[in-house]
């Protein structure tokens, strides 16, 4: 049992470049989200879905894209990198008892 | 809506000595509360969580927590603190069951001085 999986765990980017972090779980949750950690921020999240084919926008979406053909994938694209995006990166599952999961991280740094 | 405030951004105790690091939440409906624990370059832990059962939530690791509904807190306490405790504590309220999405507080940076 993997729990949350994220890859990759470091990514240093171009201002302008895309990319795309990978966020997988199997334990068959519905609820997936994304969160950016900034210092002394705490978590922001940045979309959310409920299930397969259903995606929203959290406190901070602008930049990013989600997507969610399957229950297992929820990944998260930046379409166009700037150093604002300079961030460590948590995807996040939430079972029916309210119990969440979080993946271990992807520090991404935008130059 | 609702919200989370840690109230210290740095905690600093001695090995042995109690720690108390202090959240108060705003929300309209019931809450679930949660506390995290984040050790340097690594993932977030789930110490303990409130899910309107009893108010006095026992967590791993000797930590535990307190729901007030009328102070509005939920405050993490532990004993007597160990080296190991030294990291970043985060306290979350959802509202919303399963479906809710999370708040997170800013996070208490705990030190531990031997």
């Amino acid at each position: 049992n993997a729990g949350v999986t994220q890859t990759p765990k470091f990514q240093v980017l171009k201002t302008g470049q895309s990319m795309t972090l990978q966020c997988a779980q199997d334990m068959n949750h519905e609820y997936m989200s994304w969160y950016r950690q900034d210092p002394g921020m705490g978590l922001r999240l940045i979309h959310y879905s409920v299930g397969a084919g259903i995606t929203d926008q959290g406190e901070v979406p602008n930049g990013y894209n989600v997507s969610r053909s399957t229950t297992e994938d929820f990944p998260l694209r930046l379409l166009s990198a700037a150093p604002s995006q300079t961030s460590v990166y948590f995807c996040a599952s939430r079972n029916s008892g309210n119990t969440i999961y979080f993946g271990e991280g992807s520090w991404l740094t935008v130059v | 809506a609702q919200s989370v405030t840690q109230l210290d951004s740095h905690v600093s105790v001695s090995e042995g000595t109690p720690v108390l690091l202090r959240c108060n939440y705003s929300s309209s409906y019931s809450p679930s509360l949660f506390w995290y624990v984040q050790h340097p370059n690594k993932g977030l832990q789930l110490l303990l969580k409130y899910t309107s059962a009893a108010t006095l939530v026992k967590g791993i690791n000797g930590f535990e927590a307190e729901f007030k509904k009328s102070e509005t807190s939920f405050h993490l306490t532990k004993p007597s603190a160990h080296m190991s405790d030294a990291a970043e504590y985060f306290c979350v309220v959802s509202v919303g069951g399963s479906q809710g999405n999370l708040i997170f507080g800013k996070g208490t940076k705990l030190s531990v001085k031997p």
